[in-house]
């Protein structure tokens, strides 16, 4: 069976600064990798996801996340936070099957302090 | 394209009355799912279709019951609400043709129980 781990549960950042939200992952088999992030009071949108070929991917706001198979990890990065970053973020994993179901992260809350 | 659409956005029940989370989506997906948000525990899957006729428990099933009668549409019902089940409720979808595609979430009915 797959499992997510993020290893923080909230995370306090000043503007402009960076951050990294970790995530870990288990399974068997070979895996998709998601980061969803949710703003307040909405549902989950997809911010970027890995399925294969370069171990780095980038989404169109700056978040980045690089997939370690060795590590078995998932983390997401960005140079420079902005106050409109404020969210929360999920890391998810679906096994690569046909109607794979996936599996969410408990979340990360990013706070982006002025 | 309205995406994935679900019915109604608040609700506050008493403990055993039942009712029907509704969720319908217009882009023709064959997965879809219903997940409860409850806080420190992030996402978790309640039942699963991957299909018109097909459905699946997922990791929280005890308390809910789904049907699929469409494509288009997935309810949740509570049979006989309890406490427990106060919690914010998000129905996705996705298109598993193509591995690894994004899963579409609704903007979540928050569902309290007295």
């Amino acid at each position: 069976a797959q499992s997510v781990t993020q290893l923080d549960s909230q995370v306090p950042v000043f503007e402009e600064a960076p951050v990294e939200l970790r995530c870990n992952y288990s399974s068997s088999v070979s895996v998709y990798l998601f980061w969803y992030v949710q703003y307040p009071n909405q549902g989950l949108q997809l911010l970027l996801k890995y399925l294969s070929g370069s171990t780095l991917v980038e989404s169109i706001n700056g978040f980045e996340a690089e997939f370690n198979k060795s590590q078995t990890s998932f983390h997401l990065r960005k140079p420079s936070v902005h106050i409109s970053d404020t969210a929360e973020y999920f890391c998810a994993v679906s096994e690569n099957l046909r109607y794979q179901k996936v599996t969410f992260g408990i979340g990360t809350k990013l706070q982006v302090i002025p | 394209n309205a995406g994935v659409t679900q019915t109604p956005k608040f609700q506050v029940l008493k403990t055993g009355q039942s009712m029907t989370l509704q969720c319908a989506q217009d882009m023709n997906h064959e997965y879809m799912s219903w997940y409860r948000q409850d806080p420190g525990m992030g996402l978790r899957l309640i039942h699963y279709s991957v299909g018109a006729g097909i459905t699946d428990q997922g990791e929280v099933p005890n308390g809910y019951n789904v049907s699929r009668s469409t494509t288009e549409d997935f309810p949740l019902r509570l049979l006989s609400a309890a406490p427990s089940q106060t919690s914010v409720y998000f129905c996705a979808s996705r298109e598993p043709r193509d591995r690894g595609t994004e899963a579409f979430f609704g903007q979540g009915t928050r569902l309290t129980v007295v």
